[in-house]
């Protein structure tokens, strides 16, 4: 099985700040890593794909990279909404998340 | 427009089993997978199984395998999941996902979820 690592698992930032959270996993997937962002109370809802594709209708601040084991998803100035925990997924082998990273307003 | 309607939330007692339904609207049934996710309260996403909607193909995790099964009825445009020995651990948001046609393949849009409540 494919084992998913987040990092942080909580981070506190202001909005306008810029964050930037990680995802390693424990082989090698490519490039099919995906990422989402859930609000309490709600369904995950998807924002990259392909480890840098931006789903339709996400904002441009959100923006994925990386490959193989290694991958980023970065937010630009941070607006209030996007306060929220954040999960990667693996799509390589089954699937797998990462632990999920919770983002909150400092 | 793509949506997907899982059952009502259910209360269960230990050793029980719970069949969870999802019946996605807005495009043709059997061509898209459909996964299922649980979420325990205050816990991370977990991948809990596939199925094709075309085929029936099944794909579940080893820590399920056994206790879980998956299944279609086209007929009605409905996927379902059954989870039985039911344990007080197993009580979480459960939600229905549909998956991407083809590769790289992504979870685009989940149902609302359905509360199990697992309690003696």
């Amino acid at each position: 099985d494919i084992q998913m690592t987040q990092s942080p698992s909580s981070l506190s930032a202001s909005v306008g700040d810029r964050v930037t959270i990680t995802c390693r996993a424990s082989q090698s997937i490519s490039n099919f890593l995906n990422w989402y962002q859930q609000k309490p109370g709600a369904a995950p809802k998807l924002l990259i794909y392909a480890a840098s594709s931006l789903q339709s209708g996400v904002p441009s601040r959100f923006t994925g990279s990386g490959s193989g084991t290694d991958f980023t998803l970065s937010i630009s100035s941070l607006q209030p909404e996007d306060f929220a925990t954040y999960y990667c997924q693996q799509s390589y082998s089954a699937r797998s998340f990462g632990q999920g990273t919770k983002l909150e307003i400092k | 427009q793509v949506q997907v309607v899982q059952s009502g939330a259910e209360g269960k007692k230990p050793g029980a089993s719970v069949k969870v339904s999802c019946k996605p609207s807005g495009y043709t049934f059997n061509t898209y997978g459909i996964n299922w996710v649980r979420q325990a309260p205050g816990q991370g996403l977990e991948w809990m199984g596939w199925i094709s909607t075309d085929s029936a193909d099944t794909e579940y995790p080893q820590k399920f395998q056994g206790r879980i099964t998956l299944t279609t009825d086209t007929s009605a445009s409905t996927a379902y999941m059954e989870l039985r020995s039911l344990r007080s651990d197993d009580t979480a948001v459960y939600y229905c996902v549909r998956e991407s046609r083809t590769s790289p393949y992504y979870f685009d849009y989940w149902g609302q979820g359905t509360l199990v409540t697992v309690s003696s």
